[in-house]
């Protein structure tokens, strides 16, 4: 069984559309994050959500949105998507207590 | 705010050799914690260890091992008798206590390691 899941995996979109992505996790983890990986292998985080409540939200465009539907699932949603966008897009969770944060296997976004 | 440096962008190493993976890192805090991932070529991120600021023991799991030195403040990786699978990216990661959602991963830039068979 995955432990954290994104879909989908790939996605190629044009600049302007809007487009969401997936994440679950059966870990029963209480936090999720989304982190984002540019061109250059440079991770950092976005947002994390605490039992539905957003916790950190970073300096990160109007334009993402997450929401978190229960404490398992942690999607994203980006509007009017822009070329800068395109990056891969990392979920992930952790435990209370245990800090290490355990990955999805990525959304690589193109926008053309 | 944190820091975290890995001054080696790639590292190109003959199967069989032994490599260590440096990490240097910067906090106020006096509680940490520190990580390394490794993300091979297929893209996923792989949680290898976590060290918190209080336990300098070094830690060894099968050929991988890891040195915490405070006084420094490095964290580095050593890899023991290489193998093409370990061939990855490794990124070195801090987090500050926080709990409930308030632990954020600093990564490192990350080493890109070449095993070459």
């Amino acid at each position: 069984d995955t432990a954290v899941s994104q879909t989908p995996k790939y996605l190629v979109t044009q600049m302007g559309n809007d487009k969401s992505i997936k994440c679950e996790q059966n870990l029963g983890h209480d936090t999720m994050y989304w982190y984002k990986q540019d061109s250059k292998k440079f991770l950092k985080i976005m947002f994390s959500y605490n039992n539905k409540e957003l916790i950190i939200n970073e300096t990160v465009p109007n334009r993402f949105s997450p929401k978190s539907p229960d404490k398992a699932h942690l999607n994203l949603h980006i509007n009017s998507l822009e070329l800068g966008d395109s990056a891969v897009y990392f979920c992930a969770s952790s435990q209370d207590l245990y800090p290490e944060a355990f990955f999805g296997q990525g959304t690589r976004l193109t926008v053309v | 705010a944190q820091k975290v440096t890995q001054a080696q962008t790639e590292i190109s190493v003959v199967e069989k050799e032994d490599v260590t993976l440096d990490c240097v890192y910067e906090t106020r805090d006096t509680t940490y914690y520190l990580f390394w991932y490794k993300q091979p070529p297929s893209g996923e991120l792989v949680f290898l260890i976590r060290r918190n600021s209080f336990d300098e023991q070094n830690e060894i799991s099968g050929r991988y091992s890891w040195n915490f030195q405070k006084s420094t403040s490095s964290f580095n990786f050593t890899i023991t008798a290489s193998q093409v699978v370990d061939s990855a990216v490794y990124f070195c990661a801090l987090s500050e206590e926080g709990g409930f959602g308030n632990e954020k991963l600093t990564f490192g830039t990350g080493t890109r390691l070449t095993i070459i068979p």
